[in-house]
């Protein structure tokens, strides 16, 4: 079993849409968890830490559950530039300044 | 705030040369970088972590002759990949923790695409 497991997708919507991405990670003793995004042959960028009260950014909220180990991201009114690959991470670390678990990545692709 | 750099940004080698990647912390110090392996349409797998001053720490898997790793100071880790054959053709991406109050999470350079040949 995969340490953070995701689906892989494609998710394929139209602009403006809501789309959800979900993640569950399998080390209860994980400490932060974060939302990044990739755009293709780029590297990861952060996107959202993820906080257990949830928390909101624009058009975008993370959830964590603890007890069932579950992360979510959602994309609110989708736009053609969200296009990209969604990676849940987990470290074990409070702060990440340790290694990061990274899932495989969720790829997201709006459509006009 | 909290830019790394990594250069070169592409290189394309003969098999059997080493390839040395710098991986730069540009506006904060990182006591620990990190090393990371992506290959086409899979996620990123750690390599090793870099500690400035010591050696560095080494993946299950992943042979430390072969991928060198020197930081050499508080700003700078480099990865030599010795010996370099078509199956290292990868793309290898670097991180740093800036450690500044209220910024969690790591931030990558911008990734060495290497092909050998």
């Amino acid at each position: 079993r995969k340490e953070v497991e995701q689906d892989p997708g494609p998710f394929n919507v139209p602009e403006g849409a809501t789309v959800a991405f979900n993640c569950t990670y399998s080390n209860s003793a994980s400490q932060s968890f974060f939302w990044y995004r990739q755009d293709c042959r780029k590297e990861p960028k952060l996107l959202m830490s993820v906080y257990s009260s949830g928390n909101e950014d624009g058009r975008f909220t993370a959830q964590l559950n603890r007890a069932s180990q579950y992360i979510s991201l959602l994309i609110r009114d989708s736009k053609l530039s969200d296009s990209a690959t969604y990676l849940c991470v987990v470290s074990d670390n409070r702060d990440a300044g340790n290694m990061l678990t990274f899932g495989g990545g969720t790829r997201l692709m709006v459509k006009p | 705030g909290a830019v790394v750099s990594q250069h070169p940004s592409w290189v394309i080698c003969k098999s059997g040369t080493s390839v040395k990647i710098e991986c730069r912390s540009l506006d904060f110090q990182a006591t620990t970088m990190f090393w990371y392996r992506q290959f086409p349409k899979q996620s990123l797998m750690l390599m090793a972590t870099s500690n400035e001053g010591s050696k560095a720490t080494y993946e299950q898997g992943v042979e430390k002759d072969k991928f060198l790793i020197n930081h050499a100071s508080l700003t700078l880790s480099t990865l030599t990949v010795t010996s370099a054959h078509p199956e290292d053709s990868s793309f290898y991406i670097c991180s740093a923790f800036p450690g500044l109050a209220g910024r969690w999470g790591q931030f990558f350079g911008p990734g060495t695409r290497l092909t050998v040949l």
